[in-house]
């Protein structure tokens, strides 16, 4: 069964770092998101992204973050300057079609800032 | 805007007994529904979603929802709960024809499966 793979699965930055987080989505999939979920809280989302352009961000997608798909088939989320309420798990999701019916998640990345 | 509420952040049940956790959603669009499952340590798992089909909505592992536009709910129920049920549980609501189709998450239930 296909699935979207993140990695790495655990992250630990000094505060200021620049991290990239790494995503491999469904093949055929043409819509990609980020969510995040700060440990005890909800799921939140952050940016989607198609036609390797962002079409929608949310407040918490600051300046400091950036999404990229260099290749055709990583996505990435570049966090530039870290601080310690970065700390959270990073979803990637992935999804075929724009009424997407089903997004399907990848593992998370827990990214720890100390 | 859309969003969802979810009654109840932990949940506890027998093994055996009637699973129900509560999700109301408000959305000024017909909604997109969904109810993913996560395990300790792992990824959100769907669970079930509703597309404007059928109103009542199975899904794996035995859960089934029901959308009833006039509560504006979508809870999420199982008859017979298992030990293997115990996970956090998030209702989740989408616009379909919107600009982008992220999902908002309410705040989860934790389900505690009692022996």
């Amino acid at each position: 069964e296909p699935e979207v793979t993140q990695t790495p699965s655990h992250q630990v930055t000094q505060m200021g770092q620049e991290v990239i987080l790494r995503c491999v989505p469904i093949s055929n999939h043409l819509y990609f998101y980020w969510y995040r979920q700060i440990l005890g809280q909800k799921v939140e989302f952050l940016v989607s992204f198609y036609n390797n352009e962002i079409s929608e961000k949310s407040e918490i997608f600051d300046d400091q973050f950036s999404v990229e798909r260099p290749d055709g088939s990583n996505f990435t989320l570049k966090i530039r300057s870290t601080k310690l309420e970065d700390s959270a798990m990073y979803f990637c999701a992935s999804s075929s079609d724009r009424s997407n019916t089903e997004a399907f998640f990848g593992q998370g990345t827990r990214l720890t800032v100390v | 805007a859309q969003s969802v509420t979810q009654l109840g952040s932990h949940v506890s049940v027998s093994e055996g007994a009637l699973v129900l956790l509560r999700c109301n959603y408000s959305s000024s669009v017909p909604p997109y529904l969904f109810w993913y499952v996560q395990y300790p340590n792992q990824g959100l798992q769907l669970l079930l979603k509703y597309t404007s089909a059928a109103t009542l909505v199975k899904g794996i592992n035995g859960f089934e929802a029901e959308f009833k536009k006039s509560e504006t709910s979508f809870h999420l129920t199982k008859p017979s709960a298992h030990m293997s049920d115990a996970a956090e549980y998030f209702c989740a609501v989408s616009n379909y024809g919107g600009a982008t189709n992220k999902l908002i998450f309410g705040t989860g239930t934790l389900l505690a499966v009692q022996p």
